[in-house]
């Protein structure tokens, strides 16, 4: 079945460090995928999103680029804040259907 | 703020009680899920509905819990007779939906407590 798999954490850095948190999917078909990030005692919030092949998604300073060839959209940032802190989830959800599939999650600390 | 509103955000219940969680969808958004997130887990797809309908179920424990989604008012996710097991995170989700495979905007979450 389709499934998403990313880094387990927890992932400590100091401020200002660049941070990559990887995620592979595994699905039948060609997939959206997201990147949400949950802040304590919050809700997800929609990080970034790609649709498509090659598609980059960004925000924040956030970027992921939706990569066929390797299955993956690995989360990227170039620098670090200690606002940043909180766990992200990778998903996935197939065209025409309703659920979205999530990771595990990664926990991220920065330290200031 | 039109976004997705739950309640109560935090609900502490004792084992063999009923809980009742509300969801109120993004203004122009006719279509909710319910997610539950276990401590340290990931979500975990529970039910998708429209209005008046259950569309998808298929994640939803067989005994014990429920969904609906009326003509008027929020979607509501019942589940009787708790166990401690039930304690988790439960999250709903709105999209507007015309073709499938849209992006989903979530709740706050209510945070369910099961003595």
């Amino acid at each position: 079945g389709n499934s998403v798999t990313q880094m387990e954490g927890p992932v400590t850095l100091s401020e200002e460090a660049f941070l990559t948190i990887n995620c592979t999917y595994t699905a039948t078909g060609y997939p959206s995928l997201f990147w949400y990030v949950q802040y304590p005692g919050e809700g997800l919030q929609l990080l970034l999103k790609a649709t498509k092949a090659d598609d980059k998604g960004s925000n924040k300073g956030f970027e992921a680029t939706y990569r066929k060839e390797t299955t993956s959209f690995h989360l990227e940032k170039g620098s670090v804040q200690v606002s940043d802190s909180a766990v992200y989830f990778c998903a996935l959800i197939m065209n025409r259907d309703d659920k979205i599939i999530f990771g595990k999650g990664t926990r991220l600390h920065i330290l200031p | 703020n039109a976004g997705v509103m739950q309640n109560p955000r935090h609900l502490v219940r004792r084992r063999g009680q009923e809980a009742r969680l509300r969801c109120s969808p993004m203004k122009g958004h006719s279509h909710v899920y319910w997610y539950r997130q276990l401590p340290e887990e990931g979500l975990k797809f529970m039910v998708y509905l429209q209005k008046e309908n259950i569309i998808d179920e298929s994640g939803m424990p067989k005994e014990r819990f429920s969904a609906e989604f009326p003509k008027e008012g929020p979607s509501i996710l019942r589940i009787q007779q708790v166990v401690r097991g039930d304690s988790a995170a439960y999250f709903c989700a709105s999209s507007p939906r015309t073709r499938g495979g849209e992006t989903q905007y979530f709740g706050p979450g209510t945070r369910l407590l099961v003595l």
